[in-house]
């Protein structure tokens, strides 16, 4: 079955214990992404990856760290966590193809983090 | 910064009536997502718009893109249970539509 998942489903942390969350999916897709989702904010993006060993800042990168050294993964890490990345986390992805307009992103069932 | 809003923010209807919900830019998107996202699940797509003035149909779900792709609706007819969830717009950031800027949706909650 095709699909993206994500690991752990539920973490509760406290500030400065450094953690990573998880993505893989099974699709050979090129394009991964990282969002959190906030009430009242949606979800914003917080790094995004068009390739192996190609990564690049999304709307609100600070704080966090990603890799992508194999097609299939992609882990978020938080070096140092704090209590405003309490959020929820969706890792998602898609075929990239570079030049369609209408590309499809398959998304994980999420991670709720609180960090204490 | 390419934003997106939507409206309503919140939404309760009874079962059997129409709704229409908005989103909305001061930007141009080269395409315009509309996914739905149920408790506990990542969003899933229901559609993508292209062109200006495009209008799509989805059994119940009637979506158009304003014609001058800064805008976009959703029209329910006849909604049912089923359809209750959170409705999040998206429009591609740049040419490739690949990259998405997500509006903060709309929750809706159809009532039997």
């Amino acid at each position: 079955e095709a699909q993206v998942t994500q690991n752990p489903r539920y973490l509760i942390t406290v500030t400065g214990k450094k953690l990573t969350v998880t993505c893989s999916q099974n699709m050979n897709h090129e394009y991964m992404s990282w969002y959190r989702q906030d009430p009242g904010l949606g979800l914003r993006q917080i790094y995004y990856s068009m390739n192996v060993e190609v990564t690049d800042k999304g709307d609100v990168p600070e704080g966090y760290k990603v890799s992508r050294k194999e097609k299939r993964n992609f882990p978020l890490i938080l070096e140092s966590p704090s209590p405003n990345q309490t959020s929820l986390y969706f890792c998602a992805s898609s075929l990239g193809n570079y030049y369609a307009t209408n590309e499809k992103l398959f998304f994980g069932s999420g991670t709720q983090l609180s960090v204490l | 910064t390419q934003l997106l809003e939507q409206s309503p923010q919140f939404l309760s209807i009874q079962e059997g009536e129409n709704l229409t919900v908005y989103c909305n830019s001061s930007s141009v998107f080269s395409s315009l997502q509309w996914y739905r996202q149920e408790p506990g699940e990542g969003p899933v797509l229901l559609v993508t718009v292209v062109t200006g003035g495009e209008v799509k149909k989805l059994k119940r779900l009637t979506f158009q893109f304003g014609d001058a792709r800064k805008d976009s609706s959703l029209h329910i007819t006849a909604a049912q249970p089923g359809d209750t969830g959170l409705y999040l717009c998206a429009g591609a950031r740049d040419n490739y539509g690949q990259n998405f800027v997500f509006g903060p949706g709309t929750r809706l909650s159809v009532l039997p």
